[in-house]
């Protein structure tokens, strides 16, 4: 079945710097990858997704970056915030008619004021 | 719209005993699943539903029944509480349109002892 793993647990940087996280996953079926964001003590919340015919996507902040053949994914924060401190998770999906999603282990992103 | 609802939002168990965790959804999503957060973990999909009648198994279903009688309700039955469950779990719906966000509840932390 589909694994997913994602690198790293843990991030810290100062804030205004960028984050990048990253994700692989092992079904080259797999054909959408969202992104998760987790405060503390909150439930996940889609932030960002991207679909396996596009090779890049923007929403202000954050994008996220595919590589097919490497079967890799990658979210880039830039200009980070407190407000950004957060569990983040990668997650992987097969094709249509396939609604369930794989998810990464998750990165606890620190961003130091 | 509440979205999608959990009760209780905590609970204590005794080892061997049994109880349902709740949850509902008004927005008339026919996709369900039920995952576990284990502490520093990412999210495990237990059971998941793609319409009233429907349920299938996920990732790590031993130890937990579910049921979907309506559309807008699935429930997540404990029997025989074991300590390996305690765990926060996470009840999603979503639509089963091309994105098919899911939308997460706010959780129920259950612990056994």
């Amino acid at each position: 079945g589909e694994n997913v793993e994602q690198h790293p647990s843990t991030l810290s940087v100062q804030e205004g710097d960028s984050a990048v996280i990253k994700c692989t996953y092992s079904d080259s079926a797999s054909n959408y990858f969202p992104w998760y964001k987790q405060e503390l003590g909150k439930r996940p919340q889609l932030i960002i997704d991207i679909r396996s015919n596009v090779g890049e996507k923007k929403d202000q902040r954050i994008a996220v970056t595919l590589n097919k053949t490497a079967k890799h994914f990658s979210l880039h924060i830039t200009e980070t915030q407190p407000e950004d401190s957060a569990v983040y998770f990668c997650a992987a999906r097969r094709g249509r008619g396939s609604y369930k999603l794989i998810f990464g282990s998750g990165t606890r992103l620190l961003v130091r004021p | 719209n509440a979205g999608v609802t959990q009760t209780p939002k905590f609970r204590i168990l005794k080892i061997g005993q049994s109880m349902t965790l709740q949850c509902a959804q008004d927005m008339n999503h026919n996709y369900m699943y039920w995952y576990r957060q284990d502490p520093g973990m990412g999210l495990k999909l237990i059971y998941y539903s793609v319409g009233a009648g429907i349920t299938d198994k996920g990732e790590v279903p031993n130890g937990y029944n579910v049921s979907r009688s309506t559309t807008e309700d699935f429930p997540l039955r404990l029997e025989l509480a074991a300590p390996s469950q305690t765990s926060v779990y996470f009840c999603a719906s979503s639509g089963g349109d091309d994105r098919n966000e899911q939308y997460f509840g706010p959780g129920t932390r259950l612990t056994v002892t």
